[in-house]
């Protein structure tokens, strides 16, 4: 079947818009994760969903990220006035459930630039 | 100092050599650990997964967990070019969150 997807693969914008970042997770998977991966950072949790709630949050950077999910699929992150340390792929993972086995499944994320 | 730590490398292999990858971590509370490879611009794709202390096997891949030394590797057997790309560790605790703690990666390059 289909893995997760992402879209847009490239994204390149000016300093202080915003972008919107899609998720779509392998269908009937219920967890769904953001993560970012940087040069000085590497792979860093963002923010995680069950359904349409968001448990945890803890990784998110600022208030300027934010993040849904709608219908238990489709997840969109939104980065508001984007500074030039936004720069990074942004990968969303999803996961079968949140009970037992943590096997994640990543897509193939979104290279954002900030210039 | 970081949770999990990996040996960026790089590492250049010959084909057909034995790889041994490591990563060692502090928090004992760690109980899901897996392998991801990650090929250049691409998403990380899971390779290996295990729940606990143990090995694990899966073709040419072999998977260690040593929870008394808190200290994770992997062995890539007859590695091929084809294995070239970063390989990355990482883990969680159990619970429903379960957010993976990753490695920083290491660069694999096996030459012909």
């Amino acid at each position: 079947g289909a893995g997760v997807s992402q879209s847009p693969s490239n994204k390149v914008t000016e300093k202080g818009k915003d972008v919107e970042l899609r998720c779509d997770p392998i269908s009937g998977h219920t967890a769904l994760y953001w993560y970012r991966q940087s040069l000085g950072q590497g792979l860093e949790f963002l923010i995680y969903f069950q359904g349409n709630s968001a448990p945890d949050k803890s990784g998110l950077p600022s208030d300027r990220f934010s993040a849904e999910r709608t219908g238990g699929s489709v997840s969109t992150l939104t980065i508001q006035r984007t500074q030039q340390e936004d720069s990074a792929v942004y990968l969303c993972a999803s996961r079968r459930s949140p009970e037992g086995s943590n096997e994640q499944y990543f897509g193939p994320g979104t290279r954002l630039t900030v210039t | 100092q970081k949770e999990v730590e990996q040996d960026p490398g790089p590492l250049s292999v010959p084909e057909g050599a034995i790889v041994s990858l490591n990563c060692t971590y502090s928090n004992s509370a760690f109980q899901y650990f897996m392998w991801y490879r990650q090929y250049s611009r691409k998403g990380p794709e899971l390779l290996m997964y295990t729940y606990s202390s143990g090995n694990k096997e899966d073709g040419r891949f072999t998977a260690q967990v040593d929870k008394s030394s808190k200290y994770i590797s992997l062995f890539i057997r007859d590695s091929q070019p084809s294995d070239s790309a970063t390989y990355l560790c990482a883990m969680s605790f159990t619970g429903t969150a379960s957010k993976l703690t990753f490695g920083t990666g290491t660069r694999l390059q096996v030459t012909l």
